[in-house]
Order: structure tokens, then C-alpha cells, then sequence
């Protein structure tokens, strides 16, 4: 069953913490993205990465790291340096790195991530 | 720098009625459009998209959209709502000539339907 995952689904985190959201796909794409959601804000571009061991930072990657050691997976660190984490956070991949009209987003389940 | 404005956070129909979200972009080559939806606490699902060749497009659950480069806009329409469609719908755009998959999103329209 080809997919996106993405583990937890919720996730609670201390003030203080870094914690590390985890995305996997199984759909042999080269790119991969993270978003963030916000109430009335749309979709922001943390971090991309069009191929292995390589990556871009997004629209607001201040406080956030990423990795690309794998081609099907793309984890996410919140770290302490973030602000406001409180979000719900969406990983995406797409198949091709041309940016072609093929090259279609698709999106995984979404992580909820709370800071107390 | 490309944009895309959706107008409107919420939109309510009546259940039957017509549904049409509106979706304006700004974008100085041809652009590639896209609409997604999204359930309570899930990930964005692919409705419709478009990037060259006929500008209506069909695409999932009876849902279609128009592009049109004169008014850029590609407004969402569905000829008789159901229940089923209460979401949150975004309007995405990406540059057509550029080498990533990048989106720019619209801020979302939360369709209600009323029985």
C-alpha cells in the first residue's frame, strides 16, 4: 500500500525540547517537503529537499532542521530555537525534481505537535 | 513573487446548491494551479489540477475548475454540494518553467453545507 506516513499523529513537547517529527514514503519520489499549518494562514515551506543528502531551506526554516540520509525518509527536528512550535506540521513528496507538469505534491497524514 | 488569493474563509451552501470557491494567483509566466482538500486533522488530498492544455479541468468527487489567464483565476465549482464535502479547500500555485516542486498556498476556504 504506497503512502506517506508520518509518526506520531499527536505529539507533546516540553518548552526547552527539540523533538524529531518523522515522515516516510514509499512512492520512490526524489522530492520531499515539510510544511506547516496554521489557523487562517494556509500552508508555510519549512524545509525541501529534491534529493538525497541534499536540502533547501523554505519560507520559515529558522529553528527547524531536516536530514535527506534516505530517499524515503525526511525527518523534521523542532528544535528549542522555535518560537512558537505549536502547529500542525505536513510532510509532502512529489516524483520528479524537474518541477515538471507531472510533478504533483501529494501529503501525508499530518503531526500535531502541542508545547506545554 | 507569485501569490494566490482565496476569497472568502468560509463559504456556507445549502446542501444541493451550487458550490463555487474563488481563487485568484499572481504569476508572471504561465503557472501551474492546483486545488487541494483537507478533512479535520488530515493531510491535503488532491482534487484537480491544472498545467497545460484544456483549461476546465475535472477532477474528484464531481468537483471541476476554470483557469482563466485573462482574470487569472481558477476558481472551484461543484454543481450541487453535499454533505460530505464540508472540508477546508486550498488554492495552490507553482511557477511553470521553474526546476522545483514548489507551492505557494492560499490561506484556505472552509466550505460549510447546511442540510
Amino acid at each position: 500500500d504506497g503512502g506517506i506516513t508520518q509518526s506520531p499523529k499527536y505529539l507533546f513537547r516540553k518548552e526547552g525540547q527539540n523533538v524529531t517529527l518523522s515522515c516516510e514514503q514509499n512512492l520512490n519520489h526524489d522530492a520531499m517537503y515539510w510544511y506547516r499549518q496554521d489557523p487562517g494562514q494556509g500552508l508555510r515551506l519549512i524545509y525541501y529537499s529534491q534529493i538525497v543528502n541534499d536540502f533547501q531551506k523554505g519560507d520559515i526554516a529558522e529553528g527547524y532542521s531536516v536530514s535527506r540520509e534516505k530517499k524515503e525518509s525526511f525527518p523534521l527536528t523542532v528544535t528549542s530555537a522555535q518560537k512558537n512550535p505549536t502547529a500542525f506540521y505536513l510532510c509532502a513528496s512529489s516524483s520528479g525534481t524537474s518541477g515538471g507538469p507531472g510533478d504533483t505534491q501529494y501529503f501525508g497524514p499530518g503531526t500535531r505537535l502541542t508545547v506545554l | 513573487a507569485q501569490s494566490v488569493t482565496q476569497l472568502g474563509s468560509h463559504v456556507s451552501v445549502s446542501e444541493g446548491a451550487l458550490v463555487l470557491l474563488r481563487c485568484n494567483y499572481s504569476s508572471s509566466v504561465p503557472p501551474y494551479l492546483f486545488w487541494y482538500v483537507q478533512y479535520p486533522n488530515q493531510g491535503l488530498q488532491l482534487l484537480l489540477k491544472y498545467t497545460t492544455g484544456a483549461t476546465l479541468v475535472k477532477g474528484i468527487n464531481g468537483f471541476e475548475a476554470e483557469f482563466k489567464k485573462s482574470e487569472t483565476s481558477f476558481h472551484l465549482t461543484k454543481p450541487s454540494a453535499h454533505m460530505s464535502d464540508a472540508a477546508e479547500y486550498f488554492c495552490a500555485v507553482r511557477h511553470g518553467s521553474s526546476n522545483t516542486g514548489k507551492l505557494i498556498f492560499g490561506q484556505g476556504t472552509t466550505l460549510q453545507v447546511k442540510p
